[in-house]
């Protein structure tokens, strides 16, 4: 079974809309972590934002945020005002275990392109 | 300063040769990992090294060796490859820390095996 679910293999957005891109996930685990990467074309992966499965608030930073629904288990990455730089492919990721001995689960993707 | 550095940052080879991927860290972080990413494909996670020691091996064939061997550098040797093993091969590193042991990516090594 997937533990991470993209359905959006590809989204357009128009300049300087926000944008919502969804990530549910399936674990049994009550201590793990959500993460949003995005890559370039160029293939390096950026890490964007971090939700942990005790964190009460949902994570921002700067233009990002995490709509965290634990019940619903679902961690949904929000982009403010986009911008032309933002187009890339996103990934929502899981990490279960501990330290030294995690693994971190990606989705299979967003390919979100963004419209002057 | 979050940067993990990966060369080359393309290869090919042949089926028969034997190279090597380094990636570095100087970010003081103790858990370093090589992931494998297929063309439009998620990344998959091949080995995990913590305090450079080997603690996952995600069933990895043996024709891909890791080796770690300081706190700083991380290899990936080839050897024998096939042209199924073309890909973009990723290094990341992280630190135990509060903040949610976050992953921090090399910009990867392409590798096509002809």
């Amino acid at each position: 079974a997937q533990k991470i679910t993209q359905t959006q293999p590809g989204m357009f957005v128009q300049e300087k809309e926000a944008v919502t891109l969804d990530c549910t996930y399936d674990t049994s685990d009550q201590s793990y972590g959500l993460f949003w990467y995005k890559q370039p074309s160029s293939g390096e992966m950026i890490f964007l934002i971090y939700q942990g499965s005790y964190d009460e608030q949902n994570a921002t930073e700067g233009r990002y945020s995490l709509n965290f629904q634990k019940a619903r288990k679902s961690a949904n990455l929000v982009i403010s005002a986009s911008q032309l730089g933002d187009s890339a492919m996103y990934f929502c990721a899981m990490r279960e275990g501990n330290f030294g001995n995690e693994k971190l689960t990606f989705g299979t993707g967003t390919r979100l392109t963004i419209i002057p | 300063d979050t940067e993990v550095t990966q060369t080359p940052k393309h290869l090919v080879m042949g089926m028969t040769n034997k190279k090597s991927l380094k990636c570095e860290q100087h970010m003081g972080h103790r858990a370093m990992y090589w992931y494998k990413q297929k063309a439009k494909k998620p990344p998959e996670l091949m080995f995990v090294y913590s305090y450079e020691k080997l603690s996952i091996n995600e069933s990895v064939p043996s024709r891909f060796s890791p080796e770690c061997p300081n706190s700083s550098l991380l290899n990936l040797h080839l050897h024998a490859l096939q042209p199924e093993d073309s890909a973009l091969y990723l290094c990341a590193s992280s630190q135990e820390d509060f903040g949610g042991n976050i992953q921090y990516f090399g910009a990867g090594t392409r590798l096509s095996v002809l």
